[in-house]
């Protein structure tokens, strides 16, 4: 059974930095791609960023609203993908989710993470 | 950047009814790289429809979706209590994978 399990979500001030794991499960890791969505209060689903496989040179792709702020990152040994957040603002509260991509969809989800900012 | 556009915003409707919601795209979609997600609160997205038009694995066949260009449909033939919920498209051929506003199913 593929299972992506979350951590490391939490309250920060703005301005902080926070790491998210996402731990897979259930199927061989290192065949797909990881994306990170996340949801803010009241909102709909935004798409964060994605990272590919080695096959595919790890790439990156990020959101405008993220990019230079937040880094995707994984480690194929762990089967484990990581977001490392930073220079956090307000908007950036959310419910962060990772997801397993197969032909592109997520497929599998995370059962998400919280991520507060505030002060 | 795509834009997707969703609509309804919301429908109100009974157990048993059918309903088709519709996903417009600002720019032609790249093959066929459009997905529909069902999210409950408190719960993940759920992956329906990838593709356009091909139901993730163990979807029911009351669901089904069609479409090319900029224009999608996700239908649902006969609405179970389960299925009140809010729907999602997601264009994600090209970077940013954008989604829709989303399309909120309720119970009459």
């Amino acid at each position: 059974e593929v299972q992506l399990v979350q951590s490391g979500g939490g309250l920060v001030r703005p301005g902080g930095s926070l790491r998210l794991s996402c731990v897979a499960s259930g199927y061989t890791f290192g065949d797909n791609f990881i994306d990170w969505i996340r949801q803010a209060p009241g909102k709909g689903l935004e798409w964060v960023g994605r990272i590919k496989n080695k096959a595919n040179s790890f790439i990156t792709e990020y959101a405008a609203s993220v990019r230079g702020r937040f880094t995707i990152s994984r480690d194929d040994a762990r089967n484990s993908a990581y977001l490392q957040v930073s220079s956090l603002k307000t908007d950036d509260t959310a419910v962060y989710y990772c997801a397993r991509t197969f032909l592109g969809a997520a497929d599998y989800w995370g059962q998400g993470a919280l991520v507060a900012v505030s002060s | 950047e795509i834009v997707l556009t969703q609509s309804p915003g919301t429908l109100s409707l009974s157990p048993g009814e059918g309903v088709t919601l519709s996903c417009r795209a600002s720019q032609t979609v790249s093959g066929t790289s459009l997905a529909w997600f069902q999210h409950k609160p408190g719960q993940a997205p759920r992956l329906l429809i990838h593709g356009a038009s091909k139901r993730a694995t163990g979807i029911p066949g009351r669901f089904s979706a069609s479409g090319s260009g900029t224009e999608f449909t996700l239908t649902i033939s006969r609405l179970e209590p389960e299925d009140f919920a809010v729907y999602y498209c997601q264009e994600y051929g090209t970077s940013p994978k954008t989604f829709g506003g989303g399309t909120k199913v309720e119970i009459k």
